[in-house]
Order: structure tokens, then sequence, then C-alpha cells
């Protein structure tokens, strides 16, 4: 297993276009959290899923912001009409259920740029 | 509510001296606690965990952190620290059933020759 893993690394896009990240979770984890992170700030928790399910979102998700896992597999976070304050690191982890504190996986992250 | 407070946000040092970085923690329920590490354009990576029993955790690469709940800290130590320990360190806090970590805002470790 190689981890999780997201794709892509760098993400350069104009103000107003729709961009779209992938998440690949290890692969016997069902729980899987998707984190923003600007400079010089810690993660924050903007949604998660076990298996195919939603099961918490955070206020920080606004209606512009979405995110899809159909089969409990890999999951993806849609940004529409992106605007400047989009520009952050978004990170990815997973963990199994019960996680019972055992951690989670991170993945190295989707650095995205508006401009 | 849960909420992380790293009372540091710069520790400077130099080469084979001690460091601590602080944690402060504010939970209505029992907590799973975190310190994670974070390298120039990483994702983050675990250094260790307390989820029960002994209150003095050992982790990766010669760290280690006290759990105080009456305190409500969760501070990191390690006894001498190398120029490669320069990186972004954040704690954790979980809760006992799993689910979302709340991190504080992190701590930036320099390590100085």
């Amino acid at each position: 297993d190689t981890g999780v893993s997201q794709d892509p690394r760098h993400k350069i896009t104009k103000r107003g276009q729709n961009v779209t990240f992938r998440c690949d979770p290890i692969s016997e984890h069902n729980r899987l959290y998707w984190y923003r992170q600007t400079l010089g700030q810690g993660p924050e928790f903007l949604t998660y899923f076990q298996n195919e399910a939603q099961l918490e979102k955070s206020r920080l998700l606004s209606d512009r912001f979405s995110a899809e896992r159909p089969k409990g597999s890999f999951s993806t976070l849609e940004i529409q009409r992106t605007e400047q304050g989009d520009s952050a690191m978004y990170l990815c982890a997973s963990s199994p259920s019960p996680d019972r504190g055992g951690g989670y996986t991170f993945g190295s992250g989707t650095r995205l740029t508006v401009v | 509510a849960q909420s992380v407070t790293q009372l540091d946000s710069q520790v400077p040092v130099f080469e084979e001296a001690p460091v601590e970085l602080r944690c402060n923690y504010s939970s209505s329920v029992s907590v799973y606690l975190f310190w994670y590490v974070q390298y120039p354009n990483q994702g983050l990576q675990l250094l260790l965990k307390y989820l029960s029993g002994s209150t003095l955790v050992k982790g990766i690469n010669g760290f280690e952190a006290e759990f105080n709940k009456s305190q409500t800290s969760f501070h990191l130590r390690k006894p001498s620290v190398h120029i490669s320990d320069t990186a972004e360190y954040f704690c954790a806090v979980g809760g006992d059933q799993g689910g979302k970590l709340i991190f504080g805002q992190g701590t930036e470790l320099s390590v100085k020759p």
C-alpha cells in the first residue's frame, strides 16, 4: 500500500474557474477526511466520510464546495467559481473505523493557487 | 466544543539543546491527543498520540509528550534536537469516539547549528 494519494500536487487556476481534486485513501480505511490549510495555520476540518456516507460538514464548507465518495473508495473535492481566498493546501486523510484514536494517515496535499 | 492552543508560534533553538513545544486543549468530553510534524510542502506525519493509560507518551524521532489532565496540557519535548527536526509541529485533539481532529495553529521549530 502506498499510503494516501492526492492528485494533483499543485493546481493554478484563474478566479471563477472550477477545480476538482482527487484523494485515494489507504484501501482498508473506510473513513476519509478533507482539511484545508492556509499559510501559517493549522489544518481546518472541512468534511469526512464513512464509506460513501458524508457524516459531517464544517460550516467552512460553503455552497461552492462539494465533496463526494461515490463508491466508498476514492473521493473528490470540487470548488466552483474559485476565489482568491480559496488558495490553500487541501489535505486528505484516511483512517480505519472505528478508529478509536488510531490516528489518521495524511496525503501530501494539493496546493491550490487562485490568480 | 473542542479547541487547541499552541502557546508558541516560533521556537528557535540551537542544535543538541532540549526543547519543549507547548499545547493546551479544551474539551467537554474525553479526548485523544496527538502531535504531528509537517516538513515543507508535505503532509502531516504522526509523531505520537495519547489515548489512555500512561501519561508519558513516547513517539518517533526521540520525541515524547506528557498528558496533564488537571492543566489540560500536552506538551511535546525532546532532550536534544537535531537540524533535521526543523519543521512545523501541530498539536491536535479528537473525541474518543473518533471522527475529526481539531488542530492548533502550529509551532515552527527552527534548529540552528
